[in-house]
């Protein structure tokens, strides 16, 4: 299965852009990316995902490299409620095994600072 | 909609106690999972089902069984519950296995095995 790697954190301040980085050099062409949140004591909650293009949504946007191995979700304006781990998954959409699963890594703690 | 509810909220057991852990969501989703979370890691896979009466192995299902008897109901089961089984359940939920559809969680049972 194809991996992700993430910063282990990131700090940022209220009502500022932030930039969370996700690597995945070894994406394959069927694969999709996708970005879950989980909030303190919460289970994760879906952030949006791409395969190409650009993607946006009320909550974020994602910007996937031409080439794909690497990916960024954008919090146009932080909030205190924004503080969470972040988490980068490749989805696999040709049928395998690991089909549609989310297989989840670490993550990126994202903490905001008033 | 009450999305994903998960029962209890909170357990205690002794090690070789049994417990069974509920999950029920009212979204009409076909497929439902069981996930547990180590502290600082991310999600892993117990078990899952892609439909009333049926079920699959995740990544980690030893030590637990499962049973989905009815479409809005996904049952969790230890029978000899170990400390190494300490840790926070997250049930989720979705309409397809689909590599683009959104994964619903519940809130999460925390479990702890003396």
């Amino acid at each position: 299965d194809a991996k992700t790697t993430q910063p282990n954190s990131m700090e940022s301040n209220e009502e500022e852009p932030v930039h969370l980085p996700c690597n995945h050099s070894t994406i394959s062409g069927t694969d999709y990316i996708h970005w879950y949140r989980q909030l303190p004591s919460q289970g994760p909650e879906y952030v949006i995902h791409g395969l190409t293009s650009n993607v946006n949504n009320r909550m974020a946007s994602l910007a996937i490299a031409e080439d794909r191995k690497s990916s960024t979700l954008i919090l146009h304006r932080a909030t205190l409620r924004d503080a969470a781990v972040y988490y980068c998954i490749l989805r696999d959409s040709a049928g395998g095994t690991s089909y549609g699963k989310l297989t989840f890594g670490q993550g990126t703690i994202l903490t905001v600072h008033p | 909609n009450a999305g994903v509810t998960q029962t209890p909220k909170f357990r205690v057991l002794k090690t070789g106690q049994s417990m069974t852990l509920l999950c029920a969501q009212d979204m009409n989703h076909e497929y439902m999972y069981w996930y547990r979370q180590d502290p600082g890691m991310g999600l892993r896979l117990i078990h899952y089902s892609v439909g009333e009466g049926t079920t699959a192995k995740g990544e980690v299902p030893d030590g637990y069984n499962v049973s989905r008897l009815k479409k809005q109901n996904f049952l969790l089961g230890l029978e000899s519950a170990a400390p190494s089984q300490t840790s926070v359940y997250f049930c989720a939920s979705s309409y397809s296995l689909g590599s683009t559809d959104t994964q619903y969680f519940g809130p999460g049972t925390r479990l702890t095995v003396l």
